[in-house]
Parts: C-alpha cells; sequence; structure tokens
C-alpha cells in the first residue's frame, strides 16, 4: 500500500548529540511536511518542501534543519537536541495540486526522547 | 486569519452514546474541512473530509457536514465505543498548501 513510512518509531538521544529522523512515501507526492508535537498539544509546522523549493516557518528554531534529497525521502536534522525538543515528530505528505480536495497523508511518527 | 475553533476536552462518555464535538473556523474563500484522529502513540489519520458547503463527509459511522452559514464542521457519531477513545483534530485547508489544525480533543468511552 502507498504510504508513509517514518523511522524510527522511538529514537532516544543525548543532549546535545546530533540526530536525524527519516520520513519516506510511496505516494508521489510533491509536498512533504515535518510537524512537531509535544504532549497534548496540537502538530507544530516546522517545515515544508514543495518539491525541491525548501519553506521554512519564521518560528521555527535554527537548531532544526531538512533535507530533501529527492522526491521520496525527507530528513529531519536536529543538530544540538535540548531537553525541550523531545516530542513527536510528524511527517505528512501532500499531492500540491488540486489544492483542498485532499488531506494531508501522515506517518506515524518518530516519538523524540533527549537524555 | 484561518482559524479553527475546537471544544475543549476531555470527553468522556458511556459505550454506545450520542458523540459531538464542536469545530467552527475562520477563512476567507472556501476552504476544505477535515477531521483527523490521533490514537495512542500513533501519527494522525483522515477520518472524514468536505471540500464544498453542505457536504457530507463520513467514515467508521462518524460524520460531519460543512455548514457555511453557521461556519462549522461538527463531528457526530451516534453510538461510541471504547475503540473510539482516541484525540480528534479539526483542520482546515484554505486554498493554500497549509492545514491549520485546532487544538485537537481528547475522547474517553468507558465500557
Amino acid at each position: 500500500d502507498a504510504m508513509v513510512i517514518q523511522n524510527p518509531r522511538y529514537q532516544v538521544t543525548q543532549f546535545g548529540k546530533p540526530v536525524t529522523l527519516s520520513c519516506s512515501q510511496t505516494l508521489n507526492h510533491n509536498v512533504m511536511y515535518w510537524y512537531q508535537q509535544k504532549s497534548s498539544q496540537a502538530p507544530k509546522l516546522l517545515f515544508h518542501y514543495y518539491d525541491k523549493d525548501f519553506n521554512n516557518e519564521a518560528d521555527t528554531p535554527d537548531n532544526f534543519q531538512s533535507r530533501r534529497p529527492n522526491t521520496s525521502f525527507c530528513f529531519l536534522d536536529i543538530r544540538s537536541p535540548g531537553l525541550g525538543d523531545a516530542a513527536m515528530y510528524l511527517c505528512a505528505t501532500h499531492k500540491g495540486a488540486a489544492l483542498g480536495d485532499y488531506g494531508y497523508t501522515f506517518g506515524s511518527g518518530t516519538r523524540l526522547t533527549v537524555v | 486569519g484561518n482559524s479553527v475553533t475546537q471544544m475543549e476536552g476531555p470527553v468522556t462518555l458511556s459505550e454506545e452514546a450520542f458523540l459531538t464535538i464542536n469545530c467552527t473556523y475562520t477563512a476567507t474563500g472556501y476552504p476544505s474541512l477535515f477531521w483527523y484522529v490521533q490514537y495512542p502513540g500513533e501519527g494522525l489519520q483522515l477520518l472524514l473530509k468536505a471540500t464544498k458547503a453542505d457536504d457530507k463527509g463520513s467514515n467508521k459511522g462518524f460524520e460531519a457536514t460543512y455548514r457555511k452559514e453557521t461556519t462549522s464542521f461538527h463531528l457526530e457519531k451516534g453510538s461510541v465505543q471504547v475503540s473510539d477513545s482516541a484525540v480528534y483534530f479539526c483542520a482546515l485547508l484554505p486554498g493554500t498548501d497549509k492545514l491549520i489544525f485546532g487544538t485537537g480533543t481528547r475522547l474517553q468511552v468507558f465500557p
């Protein structure tokens, strides 16, 4: 089945140690998103790619970076994780055309713990 | 601007009770509206959607009608089950490519 896959499901990293989360999709969607979701809160958009065009949200810390080497893959890099970065990270895709007819497709998320 | 307002939770119900989770929105133009469900420890799953006024989205016994006159998209289910316990997010897509979420409503269903 076409889907959005996030690896790993659970990630434990040390304070200050760089970590990379990955997302892949078989939907061939143009747009890929990274969200941060803290406990009992709505997902917060960090940035998104429309094809190769990167769009950063104004309040996303510089500590968060992203790469999209091809249509299928997108990575979230946290350069120096702090305790406040512990959260669920959600990847989502969108077709990017006929906006409004399609919702986003989300992966299962990666829960990041910082120790 | 564009925004979504959901009723605060938790909503606590007994099994087979009727469910309503209120959602209202503010948007320019003609947004599409969605309900997403998030089970514990999981990502978000699309539950249902409606793309124009008076559309009714439905899935798994859940329904929501896009009411432009009241700017609402309330989620309903006639008989909830314990397995429906989750967090429900109302969201709108206002013609740009950024989904706007409500704050989420936790539903707890007890046997």
